[in-house]
This record gives C-alpha cells, structure tokens and sequence, in this order.
C-alpha cells in the first residue's frame, strides 16, 4: 500500500528551466511533509520540509507548495542547474515521527 | 568526520549464505533505522531503534535480525540469503529538531548482491 504517491518517475529539464514534482498522500494524519535529496552512492539527504498550517516554504532556488485540501504537494526548484540532478524523495510523517513513509522517488536529469 | 557509517559498502554473496552490515553513528542521536532500497529505488523503513529498544518492525522476514547494542550502533545479520534480499540497506538516524520534527541522516549505503 502507497501512501504518499509521487509523479514523474524522471524528469529531464533544461538548465535554467524550472522542475516540478509532485506528490499525493491518503492519510490525513500525516502533518510533516520533508523532501529529500539523493545522489548517486550517497544517502538520502533532507532537502526542505514543511507542515501543513502553511501553504509554501522557500529556501533558495527550492520552493514546497502544499494544497492540505487536495492532499497534494509538490517541489519547484527554480533555475535548475546540472549539479541538481538527483533522485528527490517526498515523504511523509505523523507528528514529525519515527515511521518516515517516503514516495517512490523521482531521478531529475537537468541537461547543461 | 562520518556522520552515519555503514561497512561494508558492498557484499556479494551466494544464496543460502548469512551476513551482517554494521552502522555507527558519531551524531548522538537517541534513534537509529534500517531501511532497504530496491532496484527501482523504493526506499521502506524496516527498522527502528530508540535508545536500544525496538520500536518500528514492519513486515519483514524474520531472516532479519537487527541488533543495537548501544544507541550509537545498529547492525543487520540476514540468514538464508535470498536472491530478493539483493538491495542498498541505508542505516539512518535521527532526532527531534527545533521544528518539532524527527530529521532522518543516511549513511551512505550497504549493497547488497545475492547470487
């Protein structure tokens, strides 16, 4: 069973351009809603975060918008550049908890 | 410095075989896990220590054992290796950041072979 439900699978953007991911969750228990950032042969690295009393948290180039209604967010990250390529995980807590349950990934290619 | 580190950093072994990973963590964390990756980069948490004590078991063969002898340490032994074990295994840890939430660090992964 999926909780959280990410789209696209791969993205392939131009440098400059804007990328878009975007994920779905099912249980409205959920209230802390982190991405994390993966690189080839590295661990998973968290990226920015944010709960569901706001509706968008910027942090440089990355921006996470949350619509609690239609249980959807999604990461925009501004000016893609080639060092950005990665795989980007959403993911999804109760009470910021132990139990991370993530989506299943997204691998962003941001062509030079 | 390694913040979370995991050895070895690849295994490749045959079906029927046991073999363990080990974690440390420098970050003085209170909680520690392992999750497993599969090929299509799925990552699952299967594990989770809170100061040595098991609080998150999910679904897993109990071929897995997991063992934290103290809270900066977490090793994974499997027995009766499986070609479907073949994974990266991330040992992580956390704890609970000023935005109230619980922040995951990974180390930098375990792979897996079964032949």
């Amino acid at each position: 069973q999926q909780q959280v439900k990410q789209s696209p699978q791969s993205l392939i953007v131009q440098k400059g351009g804007i990328s878009i991911i975007n994920c779905a969750y099912e249980n409205t228990a959920f209230d802390y809603f982190p991405w994390y950032q993966q690189f080839p042969g590295k661990g998973p690295a968290l990226l920015i975060a944010i709960r569901p009393d706001v509706s968008e948290k910027k942090e440089g180039r990355f921006t996470i918008s949350f619509n609690k209604s239609a249980k959807q967010f999604s990461l925009h990250i501004m000016d893609s550049q080639p060092g950005d390529s990665a795989t980007y995980f959403c993911a999804a807590s109760i009470g910021g908890g132990f139990k991370t349950i993530f989506g299943a990934g997204t691998r962003l290619f941001v062509k030079a | 410095d390694t913040a979370v580190s995991q050895t070895p950093k690849y295994l490749v072994t045959q079906m029927g075989n046991d073999k363990s990973i080990k974690c440390e963590q420098n970050l003085g964390h209170d909680t520690m896990y392992w999750y497993k990756q599969d090929s299509k980069k799925f990552l699952k948490i299967m594990f989770s220590y809170n100061n040595k004590e098991l609080i998150i078991n999910e679904t897993v063969p109990n071929r897995f054992s997991p063992k934290s002898p103290d809270k900066a340490h977490l090793n994974l032994h499997i027995n009766s290796l499986e070609l479907g074990d073949s994974a990266v295994y991330f040992c992580a840890s956390s704890t609970w950041e000023s935005s109230g939430a619980n922040v995951l660090t990974f180390g930098a992964g375990s792979r897996l072979t079964v032949l």
